[in-house]
This record gives structure tokens, C-alpha cells and sequence, in this order.
């Protein structure tokens, strides 16, 4: 069965700490992205990239980086994790913009 | 940037009546997708529903089927027959054509009551 995996389903990190998360996907997929969902917001796209090394930002890219060595795999990075980045982190992934676009199970990070 | 906006932030429904999500978005676009996505307490995201902005044709996925007004900028879900299994977050969405990025409203809450 074809899907992405998000390497953690829930984290918890010290204010400060360099934090990365995981996303894999299997499905030789072109476009893949990070967001992040907060109650009443929604989901808000933070990075996305549509090819191995592209990145481009999203609405929130501030406090966040992103990596993308290989085209199955897209991290997200923490350069100095803060409270506010307390949240539900989602990655995705899809062939082309008309496609559907395939979700992970989302990692829930604590920042203590 | 283009905006999502869903209006309800929650609702509620009796088992096997039917109910209307709301959305409404800005573009400037004339080609573009919208979508409806359910989360479940899994926290999976799940497709229901796709709409291509240039069919005049509203789409429908089986229990579930779109209103979309182009001209309003309007796009509703409708789930007829409602299950229990209905109970989720559901997020509107649009991707505009030829674009890689995605954006979300900030989500209704369904119950469905039984």
C-alpha cells in the first residue's frame, strides 16, 4: 500500500533544541510539503518542494527550514525549537497539481 | 496568496439526515482545483471530494456531492445519509493549476448524533 510515513507520531523537545522530522514517501512522488495545524487555524503550508533540492516557502516558513536530498525523503528542521511551535506537523505528497495529494499521520510536537 | 475561509467552525447532524459544509475562497485564478479533505480522531487525512474549477459540473463521490458556484466563489459539501464514521474535521482546500502548493480552511467540525 502506497503511502508517507512521518518518522515520529509524537515528540517532545526542550526550548532550544534542534529538532528534525521525518517524512518518506513511496510513491516516486514529484511535490512534497510541510504543514503545520493549529485549533481554528487549519493546516498552513510551511515549505513545500517539487523536486529533489527545490524548496520554496510557504505562509509560515519562519523558525523552519527544510531538506530535500533525496526524492523520497523531506525533513523539516527546527533550527532552535521554541513553545510556539508546539503544534501538529503534517507532511504530504503528490505527482502533479491536479493529483491527489497523499497526507502522513502527522507528528504531534511538544516544546517544553 | 489565495484565502480559504469555512465559516463553521462546528456542526452537528442526526444519523442519516443530511448536512451542508460550507466554504468560500479568493482567487484571481480562472483554473484551479478544490477539494475536501476528512481527518478523523486517526488524524489521517482522507479525500473525499475533487472539483476542477473549468467543469461547470458539480462533483459527486457517492453519500457526498459539492455545490460549486464559480462566480460566488463558493464551494459546499453536502453529505447525505450521514454514519456515524461521518464524525471528523473537514477541511476545504484549493491548488490553483500548474501550482505545486496547497491551501487549507481552518476546519468544521462534524458530530454526527445518534
Amino acid at each position: 500500500d502506497v503511502k508517507v510515513t512521518q518518522s515520529s507520531r509524537y515528540l517532545v523537545k526542550r526550548t532550544g533544541e534542534k529538532v528534525f522530522l521525518e517524512c518518506v514517501q513511496d510513491m516516486d512522488h514529484e511535490n512534497m510539503f510541510w504543514y503545520r495545524q493549529d485549533p481554528g487555524l487549519g493546516l498552513r503550508l510551511i515549505y513545500f518542494s517539487y523536486d529533489v533540492k527545490m524548496k520554496e516557502k510557504g505562509d509560515i516558513p519562519e523558525g523552519y527550514s527544510v531538506s530535500r536530498e533525496k526524492k523520497e525523503r523531506f525533513s523539516l528542521i527546527l533550527e532552535s525549537a521554541s513553545t510556539n511551535q508546539t503544534s501538529m506537523y503534517l507532511c504530504a505528497s503528490s505527482l502533479q497539481s491536479r493529483d491527489k495529494v497523499r497526507f502522513g499521520s502527522g507528528t504531534q510536537l511538544s516544546v517544553l | 496568496a489565495q484565502t480559504v475561509t469555512q465559516s463553521q467552525p462546528e456542526m452537528s447532524v442526526q444519523e442519516a439526515e443530511t448536512v451542508t459544509l460550507s466554504c468560500t475562497y479568493d482567487t484571481s485564478e480562472s483554473n484551479y482545483y478544490l477539494f475536501w479533505y476528512k481527518q478523523p480522531p486517526s488524524r489521517q487525512m482522507i479525500l473525499v471530494i475533487r472539483q476542477e474549477a473549468y467543469k461547470q459540473q458539480n462533483a459527486t463521490e457517492n453519500r457526498f456531492s459539492v455545490n460549486f458556484q464559480k462566480a460566488a466563489k463558493s464551494f459546499s459539501l453536502k453529505i447525505s445519509d450521514s454514519q456515524l464514521g461521518d464524525t471528523a474535521m473537514y477541511f476545504c482546500a484549493f491548488r490553483r493549476n500548474n501550482n505545486n502548493d496547497m491551501r487549507f480552511g481552518a476546519g468544521t467540525r462534524l458530530t454526527v448524533k445518534p
